[in-house]
């Protein structure tokens, strides 16, 4: 079976362009959730989608919107482009929202702001 | 407040030999998932291992096992017979149930770096 799929894989942009990312979940997963990894540091949390509709959003300022589509498949949308937004976007997929279910990671997206 | 505390930033082991990986965590849950990944150098984060906060016995995954203490809110990884392609960045994360705060999102440690040597 597929694994969760992302693209692209890297990502070069200049300040103040706008970004989108892209999601395919593992075939039965209807949860989505994005993730920001600035190099040195864990993962943080930005957006988690279940079912089509936002469950969860992060610390994150309004630049960053998401959106779920009927497929489960999931776009994570930046603008207004900060060099502070360079990260590797890691996008998981897992059947719900319940802590007992295991999220299975993607290759991740390097974003790189110029 | 950190919910995720790994306390070595790195550690070097001999191939074969086993290896601790520390994780403490904080929460007032009682229903939480406790998990570990690997993440080597080409980005990618991989599942190794679940515990459940109601489990009973502690997790086994091959040659991966979670040292679950509820009591002291620990979740140590071990890996035994290390390999050379264990040499990798290992998180340690918590989920917890689904509230206003938390919205069941994977909590991350700032992770341990593992270098195995010939």
């Amino acid at each position: 079976d597929a694994g969760v799929t992302q693209s692209p894989t890297h990502l070069i942009k200049t300040r103040g362009q706008q970004v989108t990312l892209r999601c395919s979940p593992i075939s039965g997963h209807k949860s989505v959730s994005w993730y920001q990894q600035v190099l040195g540091q864990g993962p943080q949390f930005i957006f988690q989608y279940y079912e089509k509709e936002e469950r969860g959003r992060g610390n994150f300022p309004d630049r960053f919107s998401a959106r779920q589509f009927p497929n489960y498949s999931s776009e994570l949308n930046v603008n207004a482009l900060l060099l502070g937004d360079s990260a590797l976007y890691l996008c998981a997929s897992s059947l719900s929202w319940s802590s007992t279910d295991t999220q299975y990671f993607g290759p991740g997206t390097r974003l790189t702001v110029l | 407040a950190q919910k995720i505390t790994q306390t070595q930033p790195g550690m070097f082991v001999q191939e074969k030999e086993a290896v601790t990986l520390d994780c403490t965590y904080d929460t007032s849950d009682q229903s939480y998932g406790l998990f570990w990944y690997k993440q080597p150098s080409s980005g990618e984060m991989i599942f190794l291992i679940y515990q459940g906060s109601y489990d009973e016995q502690n997790a086994t995954e091959g040659r991966y096992s979670l040292n679950f203490q509820k009591a002291r809110k620990s979740a140590n990884l071990v890996i035994s017979a290390s390999q050379l392609g264990d040499s990798a960045m290992y998180f340690c994360a918590m989920r917890e149930a689904m509230t206003t705060d938390s919205w069941g999102k994977l909590q991350f440690g700032a992770g341990t770096q593992v270098v195995v040597t010939p």
